[in-house]
């Protein structure tokens, strides 16, 4: 079974800038969650999408921040502009949903974002 | 609203050695808990994961762990550490309609074993 997959890997960007990164969940997955990870501090949820309706924004920056799932898979995370505190890793993951109170969430490799 | 504390931001053990790393959370009910790895350029991995039952909880890898209420922790252990353990090890609590279904997560350890 593939597993979470984000492109790009890596991105280096200048400040005032726009970038966007992509995420493919795994097969069947219905909820899929942003993360962000600063240099030193555990991931920080930014959205969560059940199929392609929002559950949870309210850590997202909207002024700068965008994200969509258009037709319940894929997902787009964007930022314009770009400022240099938004230096840091964007973690993508997924979980299915299932009957139970708990469905794991499986992450992918992550973007590392740098705004110089 | 939950938090996560991880005391430790760096820990060094040799291999061999046991090892153990602290965690300690803040939540108004019954805990979700939760252990990941993140080895460099990786995502997260779930190590192991606590909801009820048994306080003990046995994980992937070897690990382990211990929910203490009445302490707020639930620190992860392993009895002898392989030099491939090193890595970034984050605690977690989820809350949430579906227990784990949204995430806090602690600041990190970062463990390095010296061989």
């Amino acid at each position: 079974e593939a597993g979470v997959a984000q492109s790009p890997r890596y991105k280096i960007i200048e400040k005032r800038q726009s970038v966007a990164f992509w995420c493919n969940p795994i097969s069947g997955h219905a909820t899929l969650y942003w993360y962000q990870q600063i240099l030193g501090q555990g991931p920080k949820l930014l959205i969560q999408f059940q199929n392609n309706g929002v559950v949870d924004d309210s850590q997202l920056p909207k002024d700068r921040f965008s994200a969509e799932r258009l037709k319940g898979v894929d997902s787009t995370l964007k930022i314009q502009p770009a400022k240099l505190e938004d230096s840091a890793v964007y973690l993508c993951a997924s979980s299915s949903t299932g009957a139970g109170n708990y469905n794991e969430q499986f992450f992918g490799p992550g973007t590392r974002l740098t705004v110089l | 609203a939950q938090s996560v504390t991880q005391p430790d931001i760096h820990i060094t053990v040799s291999e061999g050695a046991s090892l153990e790393l602290r965690c300690n959370y803040s939540y108004g009910a019954t805990p979700y808990l939760f252990w990941y790895v993140q080895s460099p350029g990786q995502g997260l991995q779930l190590l192991l994961k606590y909801f009820s039952g048994d306080t003990l909880v046995q994980g992937i890898k070897g690990f382990e762990a211990e929910f203490k209420r009445s302490q707020s922790s639930f620190n992860l252990r392993k009895p002898s550490v392989h030099w491939s353990d090193a890595a970034e090890y984050f605690c977690a609590v989820g809350a949430g309609t579906g227990g784990g279904n949204k995430l806090t997560f602690g600041t990190g350890t970062q463990l390095k074993v010296e061989l």
